[in-house]
């Protein structure tokens, strides 16, 4: 099986654009989770969608925003973007999203804002 | 709130021997899941090991194994016979069991240590 596949590796933006961030998933898997990772904060959960629909969000604006289509691919978009927003945004999923499953995860997404 | 403590940014060891990461976590639950991530310069993260807190055996997977402390809120992660494959940033993570909810999302990571191995 293919595993997790985000798409672009790299993205460069400027502040006050927006950005979209792609995600498929394995094949079979349900759930998508987002995680965004930066030097100075490091991992922080961004949401979770299962069967099209967003089950948990952390702790970030409304400009990141996600969702997910019916073949479990997801996107992830931020609106907006700020310096801040630079990091490396990583997908990761799994069949169920249940507690006991395994997390499998991407390469991630280099954002650079500037 | 929950929070995850790698106290060792950096850490070496050289390639054979055996290399000792720390991990503390706090949480007021009983029921969670441990777990220790691989980040090579790839940028995956791997999963090395997870440890069920209502299990009193430590974990182990080949040359990975770890000491988990549950009073102490202690949970390190020992490699033995390092390789130079194991040059990576080691992450230790958290996550509530919410099997009520079935939601997994929710780890909570620590800010990991970077692992040198030396030839």
């Amino acid at each position: 099986k293919a595993g997790v596949t985000q798409t672009p590796r790299y993205l460069i933006k400027t502040r006050g654009q927006q950005v979209t961030l792609s995600c498929s998933p394995i094949s079979g898997h349900r759930s998508v989770s987002w995680y965004q990772q930066t030097p100075g904060q490091g991992l922080q959960f961004l949401f979770e969608y299962f069967s099209e629909t967003q089950r948990n969000k952390g702790n970030f604006p409304g400009r990141f925003s996600g969702r997910q289509f019916s073949n479990s691919r997801s996107e992830m978009n931020v609106s907006t973007l700020e310096l801040g927003d630079s990091a490396l945004y990583l997908c990761a999923s799994s069949p169920q999203g249940a507690t006991n499953e395994k997390l499998f995860f991407g390469s991630g997404t280099q954002l650079s804002v500037l | 709130a929950q929070t995850v403590t790698q106290s060792q940014p950096e850490m070496s060891v050289q390639e054979a021997e055996t290399v000792t990461l720390s991990c503390t976590y706090d949480t007021s639950e009983s029921d969670y899941y441990l777990f220790w991530y691989k980040q090579p310069p790839s940028r995956q993260m791997i999963l090395v090991i997870r440890q069920e807190a209502y299990k009193q055996q430590n974990a182990t997977e080949n040359r990975f194994s770890v000491n988990f402390q549950k009073a102490a809120k202690s949970f390190s992660l020992k490699i033995s016979d390092s390789q130079l494959g194991d040059a990576a940033m080691y992450f230790c993570a958290y996550r509530i069991d919410m099997d009520y909810g079935g939601s997994q999302g929710n780890l909570i990571f620590g800010k990991g240590t970077k692992l040198s191995v030396k030839p």
